[in-house]
């Protein structure tokens, strides 16, 4: 089946650094959205992206869609302590008729 | 507007033991989805419902899992008999129809088999 491919698998960084997370896939997706989970809630969707080349910003996150549609990045400016979480990248390689694959996460954790 | 709302929270049980969730979707969504996430990963679609219709169980461990969504609206899933390694973190999560991706997500029901 699909596999997303996520990296770093953790990383700690100190308050005020920028964070940059990838995922990278060996198919070809349509759809690509950034959650991040912390402990004991679900998922929450930071980001979605539907377009190759597109670049869409919530806040300090930033997040592009890769060209080649078979990757993508979530980048995290000016970390505060409550940015702490597993982010998770998503994808959908045909718009509701397949279901979303889930990467393995990236855990982040920021010292203060 | 109300998220996606699942209950219990936490639930122990001994092995061979039946076990049931609860998930009620946002208002208005048609798509009910159910994933089951292991510690240390992503979440990993079990089932996927259209109204009331499922039209994705191919990863659903149909000879002890089972799930209905009667009415479309809410829904439950059932593990009968668990095993020890049905322990995981049990999620919902709802989106508008099947064709918009953005998936919202309850808080879960974390299951441990004993």
């Amino acid at each position: 089946g699909q596999q997303l491919n996520q990296s770093p698998q953790s990383m700690f960084i100190q308050e005020g650094e920028d964070v940059s997370m990838n995922c990278t896939s060996s198919s070809i997706f349509n759809t690509w959205l950034w959650y991040k989970q912390e402990p004991g809630e679900g998922p929450v969707l930071l980001i979605a992206l539907y377009k190759a080349g597109e670049l869409t910003s919530n806040g300090r996150l930033t997040a592009q869609f890769g060209i080649t549609r078979k990757d993508s990045f979530l980048n995290i400016s000016a970390s505060i302590p409550s940015d702490v979480g597993i982010y998770f990248c998503a994808g959908q390689s045909n718009s509701g008729n397949t279901p979303l694959v889930f990467g393995k996460g990236t855990r982040l954790s920021v010292i203060a | 507007e109300a998220g996606v709302v699942q209950s219990p929270r936490y639930k122990i049980i001994e092995k061979k033991q039946p076990v049931a969730f609860w998930c009620n979707p946002i208002s208005g969504h048609n798509t009910l989805y159910w994933y089951r996430q292991n510690l240390g990963q992503g979440p990993e679609l079990l089932i996927r419902y259209e109204n009331e219709e499922a039209v994705d169980d191919s990863q659903l461990p149909k000879d002890r899992f089972s799930a209905e969504r009667l009415k479309g609206v809410d829904s439950t899933l059932k593990i009968q008999p668990a095993e020890l390694g049905d322990s995981a973190v049990y999620l919902c999560a709802s989106s508008r129809t099947g064709g918009v991706t953005e998936a919202f997500f309850g808080q879960g029901t974390r299951l441990t088999v004993v």
